[in-house]
């Protein structure tokens, strides 16, 4: 099924420890993003990718990194996890970067301890 | 700044009931505005897409409306189903000056639909 494939979907990290979200589409779309989705607020831009060798910070960008490996794929890098950085991290793909909406994945649910 | 507020927080109705949810912004200036519906650990699934020029956009039984005068949006679902039961999410965007669109998300309505 053509969409957003985000792994790992749960993840229990100690602080300080380092991991890297991977994320693929496979419907050719030219933009990707990484959001972080925390009870009570709304999602939250962290980098995104407006096409195949550009990123660029959102709202939200410290304490990651990001590597647009080709059009496809859009990892999500925390080098020193943060309890702070507990949060539900959703990637997303769009076509049409002014009326094109959003696909998401299902998400990666991170827990820092 | 620019913001995106929804009401109300959360909402309870037996099924088979009519609902709206409410979506405030104050984005300036405004492209267009998306209604999202996100169940339970997934992520959010587009539902409709409003540009300035559009008063009322329909989804099977959710239908969206749009008074950019008042920037006030709803979303009315009718005959709701237990299956509606997840989280409504009202995402605006902006026009940049430069560089790329802005989306703007607000919180969400969390709605329960109860048999």
């Amino acid at each position: 099924n053509a969409g957003v494939t985000q792994t790992p979907k749960f993840q229990v990290l100690k602080t300080g420890q380092s991991m890297t979200l991977q994320c693929a589409q496979d419907m050719n779309h030219n933009s990707m993003y990484w959001y972080r989705q925390d009870p009570g607020m709304g999602l939250r831009l962290i980098y995104y990718s407006a096409s195949e060798g550009t990123t660029d910070k959102g709202e939200v960008p410290n304490g990651y990194n990001v590597s647009r490996l080709n059009k496809r794929e859009f990892s999500l890098r925390l080098e020193s996890a943060a309890p702070s950085q507990t949060s539900v991290y959703f990637c997303a793909s769009s076509g049409d970067r002014v009326y094109g909406g959003y696909t998401f994945g299902s998400g990666t649910r991170l827990t820092v301890v | 700044k620019n913001q995106v507020e929804q009401s109300p927080q959360s909402l309870i109705i037996l099924e088979g009931k009519n609902c709206t949810l409410q979506c405030n912004y104050t984005v300036s200036p405004f492209s267009n505005l998306r209604w999202y519906k996100q169940d339970t650990g997934r992520g959010p699934v587009s539902l409709t897409i409003m540009t300035f020029s559009e008063n009322t956009k329909s989804n099977g039984r959710y239908t969206a409306t749009l008074d950019a005068d008042t920037k006030q949006s709803s979303l009315h679902i009718t005959a709701s189903q237990l299956s509606d039961s997840a989280s409504y999410i009202c995402v605006v965007s902006e026009i940049p000056t430069s560089g790329t669109y802005k989306y703007i998300f607000g919180t969400g309505t969390r709605l329960k639909v109860l048999a």
